[in-house]
C-alpha cells in the first residue's frame, strides 16, 4: 500500500509569484485535504476535496485554490504569493463517503519559502 | 467555532517512565472524533491514536492510551515506557462530519535518556 505523497519538498518563491503543489492520495482513499502549518503553530485546514469537487473550505483568501483529479491526486495552487505564504504545506488523504468521517493520513510535506 | 487547546507548550521525561499530555477542546456537536497526532523533526505528521466520541471505552494502542472525558471536554494521552523515539510535538486534533481538522498549538515532548 503507497502512502501519501507530495512534491516538491521544498520550494523557493519571490512576492507576487504563482505557485503549485501537488498530492498524491494513498491507494483507495477518495479525499484530499490541504493544510498550512506555520513555523511553531498547528495546522490550518485551507480546503478539502472529494471526487473532484471542493467539499468544505477554511478561512483563506480566494487566491488559495484546488483541484482533484479522477485518480484523486490533487494540486494545490497559490496566486500573488505573500511573505505569510511561508510556512509547511500537508496534504493528507482519507476514505470518505462524503459526509462521514474517517482518519486522516499526512504526506511529508512542502516546505514553502517566500522572499 | 470549534476550538482545540493544548496548554503545555513543552514537557519532558525520563525514558521508561510515564507522562501525560493535555488538551481540552470546545464544540456543541455530540457526534465527533478526536485524534493525536506525532509530529518528529522530519516533520512528518503521523496518527498515534483515534477515539470516537460516542465510546466510553477509551482508546488504546500499545503504549499509548488516553482518557477521553466527554462532559469535561477533555482528552489527554498518556504515554507508558516512554522511549527516545518518542520525543516530537504531539498534536491534539477535533475533527467532526465533514472531516475538517482542527488542531492544538502542540506539545513538545522531550525524551531525557
Amino acid at each position: 500500500e503507497t502512502g501519501v505523497t507530495q512534491s516538491p519538498t521544498h520550494l523557493i518563491k519571490t512576492r507576487g509569484q504563482q505557485v503549485t503543489l501537488r498530492c498524491s492520495s494513498q491507494s483507495g482513499h477518495n479525499t484530499v485535504s490541504w493544510y498550512q502549518q506555520a513555523l511553531g503553530q498547528g495546522p490550518q485546514f485551507i480546503f478539502q476535496y472529494y471526487r473532484e469537487e471542493e467539499n468544505g473550505r477554511g478561512n483563506f483568501p480566494p487566491r488559495f485554490s484546488g483541484l482533484q483529479f479522477p485518480n484523486y491526486s490533487s494540486e494545490l495552487n497559490v496566486n500573488a504569493l505573500e511573505l505569510d505564504d511561508s510556512a509547511l504545506y500537508l496534504c493528507a488523504s482519507s476514505d470518505d463517503q462524503g459526509a462521514g468521517t474517517d482518519t486522516q493520513y499526512f504526506g511529508p510535506g512542502t516546505r514553502l519559502t517566500v522572499l | 467555532a470549534q476550538t482545540v487547546t493544548q496548554s503545555q507548550p513543552e514537557m519532558s521525561v525520563q525514558e521508561a517512565e510515564t507522562v501525560t499530555l493535555s488538551c481540552t477542546y470546545d464544540t456543541s456537536e455530540s457526534d465527533y472524533y478526536l485524534f493525536w497526532y506525532k509530529q518528529p523533526p522530519s516533520r512528518q505528521m503521523i496518527l498515534v491514536i483515534r477515539q470516537e466520541a460516542y465510546k466510553q471505552q477509551n482508546a488504546t494502542e500499545n503504549r499509548f492510551s488516553v482518557n477521553f472525558q466527554k462532559a469535561a471536554k477533555s482528552f489527554s494521552l498518556k504515554i507508558s515506557d516512554s522511549q527516545l523515539g518518542d520525543a516530537a510535538m504531539y498534536f491534539c486534533a477535533y475533527e467532526t462530519s465533514g472531516s475538517r481538522l482542527t488542531f492544538g498549538e502542540g506539545t513538545q515532548l522531550t525524551v531525557n535518556p
